[in-house]
């Protein structure tokens, strides 16, 4: 069965101070894994999307990892601002399932504290 | 990037009433939209995929003739809600899928907040 887990569920941190997010999945075959932002009662925005190949991608102060012999991810945020505040979801796809093949995670709450 | 839109943003109606949630993609023409349901601090869960077209196809314990979804150009789709009852409160994203570059994108909507009263 397709999964993927994130953690932690939520996180506080203080504003100015870097986090990592981390997103474990089973999905198979691997086709890319996605990290979207999604503010409270918005829609989810793309931070970065990686493919098999890549591990590595940044987005401004995001930047997120791809280690796909161990299926996991993490995103990096540096020098956090009250806009980071919002659930932070990783999305993997399979290959082949187009895009009703995603599956989602949970999502982390992230809550910055000035 | 890509833009989607959602219509309204938010709607509150009474039980029994049926409400309709547009979606569009502004820049690009979609073939495929996808509309989901996000419950409070709950992840996004796939109600159905909307083919141009065609019939849309929908995921298991979700009700096609509750949630009509018509999808009848490139850059609109439209989401009903037949005959709302307050179970139905929820958030609804539409996402649309872009073909254009070399990894094929979903773009999501801004999200329709329905309150059934």
């Amino acid at each position: 069965k397709n999964q993927v887990e994130q953690s932690p569920q939520s996180l506080i941190i203080l504003e100015g101070k870097n986090c990592t997010l981390q997103c474990n999945y089973t999905v198979s075959p691997f086709s890319n894994l996605r990290w979207y932002k999604q503010d409270t009662g918005r829609g989810p925005v793309s931070l970065t999307i990686m493919t098999f190949s890549e591990n590595t991608k940044s987005n401004g102060r995001y930047t997120a990892t791809l280690d796909a012999d161990t299926k996991q991810s993490s995103l990096h945020i540096t020098a956090s601002q009250l806009s980071d505040s919002a659930s932070y979801i990783c999305v993997v796809s399979f290959a082949g399932g187009g895009a009703d093949g995603l599956t989602f995670g949970k999502g982390t709450h992230l809550i910055i504290q000035p | 990037g890509a833009v989607v839109s959602q219509h309204p943003s938010r709607v509150i109606c009474k039980s029994g009433t049926s409400v309709k949630i547009e979606c569009r993609s502004l820049d690009f023409q979609a073939t495929t939209m996808f509309w989901y349901r996000q419950f409070p601090k709950q992840s996004l869960m796939l109600m159905a995929t909307s083919n141009e077209g065609s019939k849309a196809t929908y995921e298991q314990g979700v009700e096609k003739d509750k949630f009509l979804i018509n999808h009848a150009s490139l850059t609109l789709s439209t989401l009903t809600v037949t005959s709302a009852h307050p179970e139905d409160s929820s958030f609804y994203i539409c996402s649309a899928r872009d073909w254009r570059g070399s990894t094929d994108t979903q773009y999501f909507g801004p999200g329709t907040r329905l309150t059934v009263l």
